[in-house]
């Protein structure tokens, strides 16, 4: 099982529509998620980083469920803008290097 | 402006000739790490490096070779390339090194990216 999976998607929605992406980590002892943005071909770029206690930008919402392992990001009121493949990141127990999901890809429709 | 600057964009090449794809930044960053990225394989960590002349393996370093000389530069070597890594590769780097709770020193930079074709 990989240490961090996350669903391929591809997600279809339309503009102004809420969508929510988690990503499962599979060492209960993980700490240090983080979410990145992937423009095609583009290099990865942090998009927040998931504290314990859940954080907001703007229109996007990160949470950790520890008791499930799993983060979640939800973005509200999609731009078309927002269309990119999306990565989370989490370290596992000890270790001391990011383990990355395969990410999922989002299209925000017109 | 701070920033991971990779070179080149582009290189297409033939199986065992060797070439190096270079990695700099500007961030007196301590650690720094390279990765390939495949189709439904995401980012895989090939090799990092905590500090000057430290470096470790990653998940899949076979047939690379990584130095780290100087804290701003951490170049990455294909001996003798194979079709086998032809992908797109991104040098990183972080602050570094590992705390609890310190997202910022955690936080990846990553270069534009190296795409790489071995015929």
């Amino acid at each position: 099982r990989k240490e961090v999976e996350q669903d391929p998607g591809p997600f279809n929605v339309p503009e102004g529509a809420t969508v929510a992406f988690n990503c499962t980590y599979s060492n209960s002892a993980s700490q240090s998620f983080f979410w990145y943005r992937q423009d095609c071909r583009k290099e990865p770029k942090l998009l927040m980083s998931v504290y314990s206690s859940g954080n907001e930008d703007g229109r996007f919402t990160a949470q950790l469920n520890r008791a499930s392992q799993y983060i979640s990001l939800l973005i509200r009121d999609s731009k078309l803008s927002d269309s990119a493949t999306y990565l989370c990141a989490g370290r596992p127990g000890s270790a001391r290097q990011l383990t990355f999901g395969s990410g999922t890809q989002l299209t925000v429709l017109p | 402006e701070a920033q991971v600057t990779q070179n080149p964009r582009y290189l297409i090449t033939v199986t065992g000739k060797k070439l190096t794809v270079t990695c700099s930044q500007n961030m007196n960053h301590e650690y720094m790490s390279w990765y390939r990225q495949d189709p439904g394989l995401g980012l895989r960590q090939i090799y990092y490096s905590m500090n000057v002349e430290v470096t470790d393996k990653g998940d899949v370093p076979e047939g690379y070779k990584v130095s780290r000389k100087e804290k701003r530069n951490f170049p990455l070597i294909l001996e003798s390339p194979s079709p086998n890594q032809t992908s797109l590769y991104f040098c990183a780097s972080s602050l570094g090194p590992v705390r609890a709770q310190s997202f910022n020193n955690e936080k990846l930079f990553f270069g534009s990216g190296t795409q790489l074709s071995v015929l």
